[in-house]
């Protein structure tokens, strides 16, 4: 069946340090993959999103590229920031099998200044 | 991005009672609502999935009877948790979805609801 792994955390950064969450997944079909990042004591938020291979998601300095011959998506940013303190989760979702998200185990993120 | 609100975002109980948690989709039509919860430092496990105006889809080992969904409207799902107890305890999410196929799969998610029962 799909799963979807993602390097342990947590990662502790220093600010301005760059960021890689490495990501891979396995999938019988053609799936969506998406990040999703959660703060402390809230829900999900989208962060980005690939639908096709070789698409590359992109959003508030954060980027990841949709490799189907890796089968990763692993998200990057540049230069963090203490407020991307949070946890991180690679999930993807598979219109054959009704959409389901199937997310991660996440990966905490603590930047400090 | 498309906005769902969850409502309330923290209730305390006592053992026995029942609680209900709504989630809306503020500014889109959610054919399909997801439940999930969330055990401290853990990922999300998908209780159920919702279709407006059918019954919910129930994963394995979720309790139909203790976890009550009703997706009546576009907007609107609820989840009641009945009877609950202590081990009820948990971060509950909501989500909605669009559409299933393109730019509309794409589950928005609520704030979640922190429910303790005493």
């Amino acid at each position: 069946g799909n799963s979807v792994t993602q390097m342990e955390g947590p990662v502790t950064l220093s600010e301005e340090a760059f960021l890689t969450i490495n990501c891979t997944y396995t999938a019988t079909g053609y799936p969506s993959l998406f990040w999703y990042v959660q703060y402390p004591g809230e829900g999900l938020q989208l962060l980005l999103k690939a639908t096709k291979a070789d698409d590359k998601g992109s959003n508030k300095g954060f980027e990841a590229t949709y490799r189907k011959e890796t089968t990763s998506f692993h998200l990057e940013k540049g230069s963090v920031q203490v407020s991307d303190s949070a946890v991180y989760f690679c999930a993807l979702s598979d219109p054959h099998q009704g959409g389901k998200l199937i997310f991660g185990q996440g990966t905490e993120l603590s930047v400090k200044p | 991005g498309a906005v769902v609100s969850q409502h309330p975002s923290r209730v305390i109980c006592k053992s026995g009672t029942s609680v209900k948690i709504e989630c809306r989709s503020l500014d889109f039509q959610a054919t399909t609502m997801f439940w999930y919860r969330q055990f401290p430092k853990q990922s999300l496990m998908l209780m159920a999935t919702s279709n407006e105006g059918s019954k919910a889809t129930y994963e394995q080992g979720v309790e139909k009877d203790k976890f009550l969904i009703n997706h009546a409207s576009l907007t609107l799902s609820t989840l009641t948790v009945t009877s609950a107890h202590p081990e009820d305890s948990s971060f509950y999410i909501c989500s909605a979805r669009a559409g299933l196929l393109g730019a509309k799969n794409i589950q928005y998610f609520g704030a979640g609801t922190r429910l303790s029962v005493l």
